[in-house]
Order: structure tokens, then C-alpha cells, then sequence
């Protein structure tokens, strides 16, 4: 089991572009979570998604959306990027109860 | 609002010497509470929680309700300590994490 994966590993977008980033989870984990951080920063929960619908949601605006498929695997959306965009987004995974484990992340850099 | 400060952003440590990495948080309810470890070139992950009250990797935290402290300790550093640790509080164990904004921990020869 290779754990969480994430791609791409790095991506660099224009201001007012739109991006997708994507999750695997790890085998057997049906619960999954995006996190945003910032340089310097601790990771900042974005959502969280299970059974294909947003369980809970952060302090972020509507620009930030996701999807969770049937298999588990989850995409992260971002429109209208702004500067303050770039972070390393991070995604984690986990089956009820149990812990959390992240994926690499991507880092995303908007100029 | 659920909140983790870790005062100290660096933190140097001789081997064999004592280490603590301080954590202090904010909740109105009864959380639980985290620590993470990242080390170089490594993914984020859980070193231990304390509901577990575990010791992983011969580090120990004790959640003090008083003093609303998750302080990290260990006795003897040693050099394979060296990482980032961050400490995070969520409402259970697989609600959303708040971390703090961690502390970069290096052991010196």
C-alpha cells in the first residue's frame, strides 16, 4: 500500500486560473480531508469529505470546492487563484475513528 | 474558537539532554489532543495522541485540563529527533485537526 497519494506533486498557475488537485486515499480509508499550508504555517483544514458529500468545512471561501468519488478518492478545486493561494495543500486520510494519514502534499504557486 | 500556540518556533537540543516542546491550547469542550512529526523529506505523521497514552519513539505528552497544556517531552534526545513537530487539537479523533504552528526541533551532536 503505497499510503495517500497526491498529484501533481508541484504546480505553478496564473492569478484568476482555476486548478485541480487529486487524492488517493490510503486502502481500506473512506474518509478524507484537505488541509492548506501556508509557508511558515501549520496546516489549515479546508474540508472534509465522506460518503461522497462535505462533511465539515473550514474557514475558507466558495472558491475552494471538492469532490469525493465512489472508490474514495477525492479532488480539491480552486477558482479565481489569488497570490495568497500558493501553500502546500495536503491531504489525509482516515476510516472512522482512527488516525489521520497525510499524503505528500502539492505545492501549488500562483504568480 | 479552537486554538494551538507553540511558543517557540526553533528549539535546540544537546544528545542525551532533556527536551520539551510546549503546547498550549484554547476549547471550550473536551478535545483531543495530538502530536505531529515531520521529519526531513518525509510526509506529516501522528507521533502520538493522547487518549492512547502511549510512549512512541520514547516521547510522552500529558494533557493538563488545568493549565490547558499538551507539553512533548523526552528525556534523552537523540540526534534522529531532529524534525518539525506540531501539535493539533480536534473535537474527535476523525473531526478536523487545528494545529499550531509547530516547532522545528534540532538536536546537536
Amino acid at each position: 500500500d503505497a499510503g495517500v497519494t497526491q498529484s501533481p506533486t508541484h504546480l505553478i498557475k496564473t492569478r484568476g486560473q482555476q486548478v485541480t488537485l487529486r487524492c488517493s486515499p490510503k486502502s481500506g480509508h473512506d474518509t478524507v480531508s484537505w488541509y492548506q499550508q501556508a509557508l511558515g504555517q501549520g496546516p489549515q483544514f479546508i474540508f472534509q469529505y465522506y460518503e461522497e458529500e462535505e462533511r465539515q468545512r473550514g474557514n475558507f471561501p466558495d472558491r475552494f470546492s471538492g469532490h469525493q468519488f465512489p472508490n474514495y478518492s477525492s479532488e480539491l478545486n480552486v477558482n479565481a487563484l489569488l497570490l495568497g493561494d500558493s501553500a502546500l495543500y495536503l491531504c489525509a486520510s482516515s476510516s472512522n475513528l482512527y488516525e489521520q494519514y497525510f499524503g505528500p502534499g502539492t505545492r501549488l504557486t500562483v504568480t | 474558537a479552537q486554538r494551538v500556540t507553540q511558543p517557540e518556533k526553533l528549539l535546540s537540543v544537546f544528545k542525551g539532554a532533556p527536551v520539551e516542546l510546549k503546547c498550549n491550547y484554547s476549547y471550550s469542550g473536551s478535545p483531543e489532543l495530538f502530536w505531529y512529526v515531520q521529519y526531513s523529506r518525509q510526509r506529516l505523521q501522528l507521533l502520538l495522541r493522547h487518549i492512547s497514552r502511549e510512549s512512541i519513539k520514547g516521547f510522552t505528552a500529558d494533557l493538563n485540563k488545568g493549565e490547558t497544556s499538551f507539553h512533548l517531552k523526552k528525556p534523552f534526545a537523540q540526534e534522529e529527533d531532529s524534525a518539525m513537530y506540531y501539535c493539533a487539537l480536534s473535537d474527535s479523533g476523525n473531526e478536523k485537526l487545528t494545529f499550531g504552528t509547530g516547532t522545528r526541533l534540532t538536536i546537536i551532536p
